[in-house]
């Protein structure tokens, strides 16, 4: 079974901080996509990578993939309220190539 | 274009009682996904279609849980008879490939 796993679980910072979220996983995915949440909301994408080593870029926030394609990373600078939300990733793999999604993480900005 | 629609947004019902979920795709879609979230957690797959077909729903209590998806469009999610543990929102997704579409959900409270 794929698990990822996402550190911290929430995270609660003042606007205009910087703060990573991690995602991890024991297994290779051929793709791995993060999403944000918003209360009374579904998930909507922020974006997909798909080689290792991969860096881009969405105004403040940057995505890498690991070089392995187990884990992910998502930095935020200068956080503001409007970031406020559940970070979710999302990798997919296997024969199906079914979409596994992480653990969440909650994600407070405070002004 | 329009999103995916799900109805109702909320459902409050006594255990043992049925309840069904209704969910609309996004036209041109031929995959549609029911995945079951936890509170600040990640969705959970339940079942997924391609077109009137379900290609994987190794994870849905077939006990209590059915779902349908009559001429591939819109689809159904049943739980009978509801228990406490079924509390939750549950999200309805459709995709041409990649990414997925998230509706904003039906968040059950079972009683």
């Amino acid at each position: 079974t794929q698990l990822l796993e996402q550190s911290p679980q929430f995270l609660s910072i003042q606007e205009g901080e910087n703060l990573t979220v991690y995602c991890n996983s024991s297994s290779v995915f051929s793709s791995l996509q993060w999403y944000r949440q918003e209360p009374g909301e579904g998930p909507v994408l922020l974006v997909t990578v798909v080689t290792g080593g991969e860096v881009k870029k969405l105004k403040r926030l940057t995505f890498q993939f690991g070089d392995a394609r187990k884990d992910s990373s998502l930095h935020i600078t200068a956080a503001q309220t409007g970031d406020t939300g559940l970070y979710l990733c999302a990798g997919a793999g296997g024969a199906t190539n079914k979409l596994i999604f992480g653990t969440g993480t909650l994600l407070a900005v405070q002004p | 274009e329009a999103g995916v629609v799900q109805s109702p947004r909320y459902k409050i019902i006594e255990k043992k009682q049925p309840v069904a979920f209704w969910c609309n795709p996004i036209s041109g879609h031929n995959t549609l996904y029911w995945y079951r979230q936890n509170l600040g957690q990640g969705p959970e797959l339940l079942i997924r279609y391609e077109n009137e077909e379900a290609v994987d729903d190794s994870q849905l209590p077939k006990d209590r849980f059915s779902a349908e998806r009559l001429k591939g469009v819109d689809s159904t999610l049943k739980i009978q008879p509801a228990e406490l543990g079924d509390s939750a929102v549950y999200l309805c997704a459709s995709s041409s490939d990649s990414p997925l579409h998230f509706g904003n959900g039906t968040r059950l409270t079972v009683t």
